[in-house]
């Protein structure tokens, strides 16, 4: 079946060093969306890409989607305690949405 | 800012009973979509509606699954007989359109026992 894979699974950093998180898929995406869940929360839309090669920026976050539309990557500069939570990446595939296996991001103060 | 709600937050069941989840899209929404997550997995799709019938579903959807938009308002999730891998949190998302923002409802844990 379709998959999309997220690496790393866990990632443990300490505030204010960064912090990626890349998507991989063995498909052609459509588009792909990013979304945060906090723990004990509820998936929150983060941005979506739409265009091979496109980068997005939301302050300290740096989307990317690549040239194939296989895969994308979300960067954070400098942690901050707040960006605490599970990070997951969603590429459309026909109609569907594929949500990726999230990437664990804990800051250590 | 509007949201998604759901109801309940948390529904305990006997293994085998019919369980109704709930959900108020946002109003000016016109796709629906239902999704689970296992605890600590990821998300995985269900279902998705629009014009009052299913546009898309999983292989998770089966026979024991359906959807439904009874009024103006409302759209609901059945199980009909709850199995124990049932147990999980299910979401409710809306969007505008079938390619833009899902907008998450704050879930529903269903735990069967």
């Amino acid at each position: 079946g379709q998959q999309v894979m997220q690496i790393p699974q866990y990632q443990h950093v300490q505030e204010g060093e960064d912090f990626t998180t890349y998507c991989n898929s063995s498909t052609t995406l459509s588009n792909i969306q990013w979304y945060k869940q906090r723990p004990g929360g509820h998936p929150v839309f983060l941005i979506q890409l739409v265009k091979s090669g496109e980068v997005k920026k939301q302050k300290r976050l740096t989307f990317q989607f690549g040239e194939a539309k296989k895969n994308s990557s979300l960067h954070i500069t400098a942690t901050q305690t707040t960006d605490v939570g599970t990070y997951f990446c969603a590429g459309l595939i026909g109609n569907q949405f594929y949500f990726g296996t999230g990437t664990s991001l804990t800051v250590i103060p | 800012e509007p949201e998604v709600t759901q109801t309940p937050s948390h529904q305990v069941t006997q293994m085998g009973q019919e369980v109704i989840l709930r959900c108020v899209p946002i109003s000016n929404h016109l796709y629906f979509y239902w999704y689970r997550q296992i605890l600590g997995q990821k998300v995985e799709f269900l279902v998705s509606f629009y014009n009052n019938e299913i546009s898309e579903k999983s292989e998770i959807f089966d026979d024991q699954f359906s959807v439904e938009r009874p009024d103006g308002s409302n759209f609901t999730l059945k199980i009909r007989s709850t199995k124990l891998e049932d147990s999980a949190m299910y979401f409710c998302a809306s969007s505008v359109s079938g390619l833009s923002t899902q907008y998450f409802g704050p879930g529903t844990r269903l735990t069967v026992l």
